[in-house]
């Protein structure tokens, strides 16, 4: 099992909250990532970084940010939820490299009312 | 524009039944393709990943085939078992991105009946 960690695992929470999912990875990675994925959909990559001090945006639009101030960690924050926010969101990571596999995190559900 | 697409979309097997499920990709450049499984409330494990030249890779009961002529791919799975139920999902990687950028099929939502 990849040593990727994200929490918190569920999560529901009321209108113009702001949160900030944690994710944290073990192995050394450079590269992290943030997905978002609906039931049934496709993951959709929404945010991504090449190391300390880097961060872009993925295809997929969201108010969401992201910081990377250390390898290990990549969270995501959400200033003030909304309904539509409501969401499965996975953490991954990977070595350089465009064969290396991305090793996923078990995902947060965010649930906003 | 890029794209995976699965087949199909659920199924329902008995346990010790084999089963093959389907990808077809539109991604060009192509670099590699992945089949992945998720279980309900997990991240993706990758099972099994093959390059331009590779025909067929095994992992156990579970063996992956790439046409890259007619960008086809399977994932056979040999005498299920219950712990096969979950999503088996389909990832494509570009080669025209320094970050090799990947594109995701939907899933084939696998069910395993004792």
């Amino acid at each position: 099992e990849a040593d990727i960690y994200q929490t918190p695992r569920y999560l529901v929470i009321g209108t113009g909250k702001k949160i900030t999912l944690e994710c944290s990875q073990t192995m050394g990675h450079d590269k992290m990532y943030w997905y978002q994925q609906d039931p049934g959909m496709e993951l959709h990559l929404i945010h991504y970084s090449y190391g300390v001090n880097s961060t872009e945006k993925g295809d997929l639009s969201s108010e969401s940010t992201v910081s990377r101030i250390r390898t290990e960690h990549f969270p995501l924050t959400l200033e003030s939820a909304r309904p539509s926010h409501t969401s499965q969101y996975l953490c991954a990571s990977s070595e350089t490299g465009i064969y290396n596999e991305q090793f996923f995190g078990p995902g947060t559900r965010l649930t906003v009312l | 524009k890029n794209q995976v697409e699965q087949s199909p979309q659920s199924l329902i097997i008995l346990e010790g039944k084999n089963c093959t499920l389907q990808c077809n990709y539109t991604v060009s450049p192509f670099s590699n393709l992945r089949w992945y499984k998720q279980d309900t409330g997990r991240g993706p494990v990758s099972l099994t990943i093959m390059t331009f030249s590779e025909n067929t890779k095994s992992n156990g009961r579970y063996t992956a085939t790439l046409d890259a002529d007619t960008k086809q791919s399977s994932l056979h799975i040999t005498a299920s078992q219950l712990s096969d139920s979950a999503s088996y999902i389909c990832v494509v990687s570009d080669r025209g991105s320094t970050l090799g950028r990947l594109y995701f099929g939907r899933g084939t939502q696998l069910t395993v009946w004792p």
